[in-house]
């Protein structure tokens, strides 16, 4: 059975600060996701990774895939207040399901 | 091309009446998932269907809940004769095919009172 743990679950930063969120999965996943999810809205989707070694970026946020390590980290950079949300990494079972980590609740602050 | 759909937004209900959920997928998605999200916690697996079919079942509670995906219409979860720990946030998602991932709608947030 996959399982999938972030940590931390609680984050609180200041604003320009670096950070990382790790999320390690049990089992081989062929597909490790990222998500954004603001109090009360859908998910929104951040990076897809798909092979050992991938890393993705996008603005403040670097995403980077170890399948070896089964590990997937989503790196903060110089954070700022808008990047206050829960985030998911959640890795894919066979037909498409996907199990998701318990998410990390970032608090930036000024 | 309008996102997944899912209604209705908020949906409160008492005990043992009985909740539907809708969903429709995005044009050219014939995948849909249903997730359930209790309060402060990460989302999990309840069913996965194609048209007419449910492919897999294995997150769904052995009674109460059922889905379903006609070959006309949204897909629809339902709960039977809800209780308080029905109350959650249930989430839809469709893709076109397993080897894409998928898009998530807006979610409805079920309260029963």
């Amino acid at each position: 059975e996959l399982k999938v743990e972030q940590n931390p679950l609680f984050l609180s930063m200041q604003e320009g600060k670096n950070y990382t969120i790790y999320c390690n999965y049990s089992t081989t996943s062929d597909r490790l996701y990222w998500y954004r999810q603001d109090p009360g809205k859908s998910l929104e989707s951040l990076f897809v990774l798909l092979s050992n070694g991938a890393v993705k970026q996008e603005g403040r946020l670097m995403a980077s895939l170890d399948t070896k390590a089964r590990l997937s980290t989503l790196h903060i950079t110089a954070a700022v207040h808008d990047l206050s949300a829960t985030y998911f990494c959640a890795a894919n079972n066979a037909g498409n399901m996907l199990t998701f980590g318990g998410g990390t609740r970032l608090m930036v602050k000024p | 091309n309008a996102g997944v759909m899912q209604n209705p937004r908020h949906l409160v209900r008492r005990r043992g009446q009985e909740a539907r959920l809708r969903c429709s997928p995005m044009k050219g998605h014939s995948h849909v998932y249903w997730y359930r999200q209790l309060p402060e916690e990460g989302l999990k697996f309840m069913v996965y269907l194609q048209k007419e079919n449910i492919i897999d079942e294995s997150g769904m509670p052995k009674e109460r809940f059922s889905a379903e995906f006609p070959k006309e219409g949204p897909s629809i979860l339902r709960i039977q004769q809800v209780v308080r720990g029905d109350s959650a946030a249930y989430f839809c998602a469709s893709s076109p095919d397993t080897s894409y991932g998928y898009t998530f709608g807006s979610g409805t947030r079920l309260t029963v009172v």
